[in-house]
């Protein structure tokens, strides 16, 4: 079955600590994206790749960094500089299809930071 | 700038009522429009999609038209199931400069009562 894995579900850290949240996809889509969800504020944009290697900042990029050295995989880092981590993080990544691009969402890893 | 505005939540239904979801959006250019729909705990799924004026996108009995005149794309269902309790996402996406983005409305809870 192809799809997104996030890992873990469920991540809990201490306040000053970096985290990383896995993303794995087997679609073959050159395009990724990590977005924040929290309540009644819908998803806001963390970082987004088009290709390998190369990756830009989306609308709240400040205290997070990513990589994407593989087609397959795009690691998004919480850095202690990040003021506000406590959050839903959502990965996706996207596909042209009948004229517009389409973005398949992985499951979610829920952080708490205390 | 681009910008999604849909009806603050929560909504509650019983079975079988009508379902009607406002959104409007604002854009320069051509967006394709999306609803997306999240059960609790889990990422998003894309529910149905329009790329272009008049274009009706339908699945699982949602509906939604793509209307330009009104920068709308309501989403309705004649006969909603318990099962339909979610929130939902209007989205719209804009590809500039060979990159594509999307941009959420907050969601709109969805309760459907037995």
């Amino acid at each position: 079955d192809g799809g997104i894995t996030q890992s873990p579900k469920y991540l809990f850290r201490k306040e000053g600590q970096n985290v990383t949240l896995s993303c794995e996809q087997n679609l073959n889509h050159d395009a990724m994206y990590w977005y924040r969800q929290d309540p009644g504020q819908g998803l806001r944009l963390i970082y987004y790749s088009q290709i390998v290697n190369d990756f830009q900042k989306g609308d709240i990029a400040e205290g997070y960094s990513v990589s994407r050295e593989k087609k397959e995989s795009f690691p998004l880092t919480v850095t202690s500089a990040q003021k506000n981590p406590t959050a839903f993080y959502l990965c996706a990544s996207s596909i042209v299809r009948g004229g517009a691009y389409e973005q398949y969402f992985g499951p979610g890893t829920r952080l708490t930071v205390t | 700038g681009n910008s999604v505005t849909q009806m603050e939540g929560p909504v509650t239904l019983s079975e079988e009522a009508f379902l009607t979801i406002n959104c409007t959006y604002t854009a320069t250019g051509y967006p394709s429009l999306f609803w997306y729909v999240q059960y609790p705990g889990e990422g998003l799924q894309l529910l149905l999609k329009a790329t272009k004026a008049d274009d009706k996108g339908s699945n699982k009995g949602f509906e939604a038209t793509y209307r330009k005149e009104t920068t709308s794309f309501h989403l309705e269902k004649g006969s909603v199931q318990v099962s339909d309790s979610a929130v939902y996402f209007c989205a719209l996406t804009l590809t500039q400069g060979g990159s594509e983005k999307l941009v959420f409305g907050k969601g709109t809870k969805l309760t459907v009562n037995p």
